[in-house]
């Protein structure tokens, strides 16, 4: 069991807005900063947000993210086909000296 | 091309070792911290190791601590995990990844992975 915490699921319509919420402690998401990851089916991960809301090059504006207390939350809006993806929160962890990981959101286009 | 290539995968029996390489080219590889992640099959991504710039830090999952050791050859653009009395629990898709950098953990770049099985 993951000490951040993600839905197991979304999902949405084309067009539609959609967020995954991603949950965690004083001791993660509290004190250091949130990244986003997605993962297209049988590719490597790819890195969507970094500390708490911001995009890397080439991440399209249609991704968005932010944090508040020990809470972070991943939006897309303008929901397209290819989104449909697993999509993982991660932050370091100050007392397990490491990075931890939610367990993952797997994010549906109906 | 910025990119990282691992390998070193392959099956091995519990107790075994292996030794995983990512050769990375395209980037100025010591000026970033580098992780291995990894991924059972069907199963989300978990962190497993940390090395810092010069390879003087490592850190470890809590799972891993003890049996698994993270290094880097500055010189050669190569970051390595060796692989020690391994268990089934360890088979998984193992990737390096680089951290951006001006940051110690957001992994911006991914090698392909290479698929570490344990099993007799």
């Amino acid at each position: 069991q993951s000490v951040v915490t993600q839905p197991p699921s979304a999902s949405g319509t084309p067009g539609q807005r959609v967020t995954i919420s991603c949950s965690g402690s004083s001791s993660n998401i509290g004190s250091n900063s949130v990244n986003w990851y997605q993962q297209l089916p049988g590719t490597a991960p790819k890195l969507l947000i970094y500390d708490n809301s911001q995009r890397p090059s080439g991440v399209p504006d249609r991704f968005s993210g932010s944090k508040s207390g020990t809470s972070a939350s991943l939006a897309i809006s303008g929901l397209q086909s290819e989104d449909e993806a697993d999509y993982y929160c991660a932050a370091w962890h100050d007392s397990l000296n490491g990075v931890v990981f939610g367990g993952g959101t797997k994010l549906t286009v109906l | 091309e910025v990119q990282l290539v691992e390998s070193g995968g392959g099956l091995v029996q519990p107790g075994g070792s292996l030794r995983l390489s990512c050769a990375a080219s395209g980037f100025t590889f010591s000026s970033h911290w580098m992780h291995w992640v990894r991924q059972a099959p069907g199963k989300g991504l978990v962190w497993v190791s940390r090395i810092n710039i010069d390879g003087s830090t490592t850190y470890y999952a809590d799972s891993v601590k003890g049996r698994l050791t993270i290094s880097r050859d500055n010189a050669k653009n190569t970051l390595y995990l060796q692989m020690n009395s391994l268990r089934a629990e360890d088979t998984a898709v193992y990737y390096c990844a680089r951290a951006v950098v001006t940051t110690r953990n957001a992994l911006d770049i991914w090698g392909q992975g290479t698929m570490v099985t344990v099993s007799s």
